[in-house]
């Protein structure tokens, strides 16, 4: 039992290179994820999915895509890599009457 | 939607000594709330969490937190803390219809010998 596992770990991009995040669950979770993490302003919702096939907004979704085509899998893709997404993204997965939810080890991404 | 508050950003203490990390919510008809922590280089962990009943929750490391409806409040607290307890701690907060968590900005411990 992986839990949440991320891939890649860390990544450097150019501006305008693009990329997909991929981030997979064992645990039959229905609702995922992905978070961006910045020094000093916590955890910010860029995405979410409640179930398989659908997706929505969450805090900061600009310029970030997802799709979630297996329960087990949520995808998240810069079309257009911009240095202000320089961060460290985490996906995490819930249960849909659990509240807590589960983080993967992160993605460290640098845009040059 | 929910907001929370995380009153200070560094903490340093010394090992064995007490800590609390305060942390303040935008109020709701029902909240939940948590805390998770964040060692060097790792992702988030549960700390511990409030759903409903006893306002007092327990971590297994020692760790505790209040649920303090009339203040808003759901401060951690551990009474004698170690060098492994250096980590970065998250104040969460959720409701019954909502999905979504928001967290706080994160407030830094930093145990020395």
């Amino acid at each position: 039992n992986a839990g949440v596992t991320q891939t890649p770990k860390f990544r450097v991009l150019k501006t305008g290179q693009s990329m997909t995040l991929l981030c997979a669950q064992d645990m039959n979770h229905e609702y995922m994820y992905w978070y961006r993490q910045d020094p000093g302003m916590g955890l910010r919702l860029i995405h979410y999915s409640v179930g398989e096939g659908t997706t929505a907004k969450g805090e900061v979704p600009d310029g970030y895509n997802v799709s979630r085509l297996k329960k087990q899998n949520f995808l998240l893709g810069l079309e257009s890599a911009a240095p202000s997404q320089t961060s460290v993204y985490f996906c995490a997965s819930r249960t849909t009457s659990g509240w807590a939810q589960y983080f993967g080890p992160g993605t460290r991404l640098t845009v040059l | 939607a929910q907001s929370v508050t995380q009153l200070d950003s560094q903490v340093p203490v010394f090992e064995e000594a007490p800590v609390e990390l305060r942390c303040n919510y935008s109020s709701s008809v029902s909240v939940y709330l948590f805390w998770y922590v964040q060692y060097p280089n790792q992702g988030l962990q549960l700390l511990l969490k409030y759903l409903s009943g006893s306002t007092l929750v327990e971590s297994i490391n020692g760790f505790e937190a209040e649920f303090n409806k009339s203040q808003t409040s759901f401060h951690l607290r551990k009474p004698s803390v170690h060098i492994s307890d250096t980590a970065e701690y998250f104040c969460a907060v959720s409701s019954p219809n909502d999905y979504k968590l928001s967290f706080g900005a994160g407030t830094t411990v930093t145990v020395r010998a």
